[in-house]
């Protein structure tokens, strides 16, 4: 059955680092995402990916993240100078994208970021 | 934007007992609701899901939900709890009209009792 891949599974940094989390997406699908859940905390929307372009991002989605589908295959999520407050799990997503919102969204088994 | 509020963070059954997991959401345009289940070291994985149509929608492993309107709820039950069930469960709401982002509650922690 077909899988979203996430890596690395930890990534530990020093605070001000700039770090990739990478995400393999289901082949055929058209929408790309990513979440995040700090410890304890409700798993929160970061950005929306389609046809090459964002399509959502939340408050979050500062200038400090950016993503990217450099080929067929990857998707990532760049943070570019990491602060403390950026220690989460991050999760990768993709939707087939049929009907708008009604899509299942497919997660990957997350990465776990810590920031030092 | 969409609340959606899970009561009881964590949630203890015996085993054969019913499962009852609670869910609400905040819109007075009813949304798409999903519940995805998250075993250790895994992924979110979809439990059911309802879009239109009849309000009680069965999913897999014997987990079944009812949309009600009239309550913004859609809870998720399962006549009989096994061992297996013992998993973080996640509601999650996405507008009908509005984007493809999806709400999560704050998640409920199931542990199952021998």
């Amino acid at each position: 059955e077909p899988e979203v891949t996430q890596t690395p599974s930890h990534q530990v940094t020093q605070m001000g680092q700039e770090v990739i989390l990478r995400c393999v997406p289901i082949s055929n699908h058209l929408y790309f995402y990513w979440y995040r859940q700090i410890l304890g905390q409700k798993v929160e929307f970061l950005v929306s990916f389609y046809n090459n372009e964002i399509s959502e991002k939340s408050e979050i989605f500062d200038d400090q993240f950016s993503v990217e589908r450099p080929d067929g295959s990857n998707f990532t999520l760049k943070i570019r100078s990491t602060k403390l407050e950026d220690s989460a799990m991050y999760f990768c997503a993709s939707s087939g994208g049929r009907v708008r919102g009604s899509n299942e969204q497919f997660f990957g088994p997350g990465t776990r970021l810590t920031v030092l | 934007a969409q609340s959606v509020t899970q009561l009881g963070s964590h949630v203890s059954v015996s085993e054969g007992a019913l499962v009852l997991l609670r869910c609400n959401y905040s819109s007075s345009v009813p949304p798409y609701l999903f519940w995805y289940v998250q075993y250790p070291n895994q992924g979110l994985q979809l439990l059911l899901k309802y879009t239109t149509g009849a309000t009680l929608v069965k999913g897999i492993n014997g987990f079944e939900a009812e949309f009600k309107k009239s309550e913004t709820s859609f809870h998720l039950t399962k006549p009989s709890a096994h061992m297996s069930d013992a998993a973080e469960y996640f509601c999650a709401v996405s507008d009908r009209d509005t984007g493809n982002q999806f709400y999560f509650g704050t998640g409920t922690s199931l542990t199952v009792i021998p």
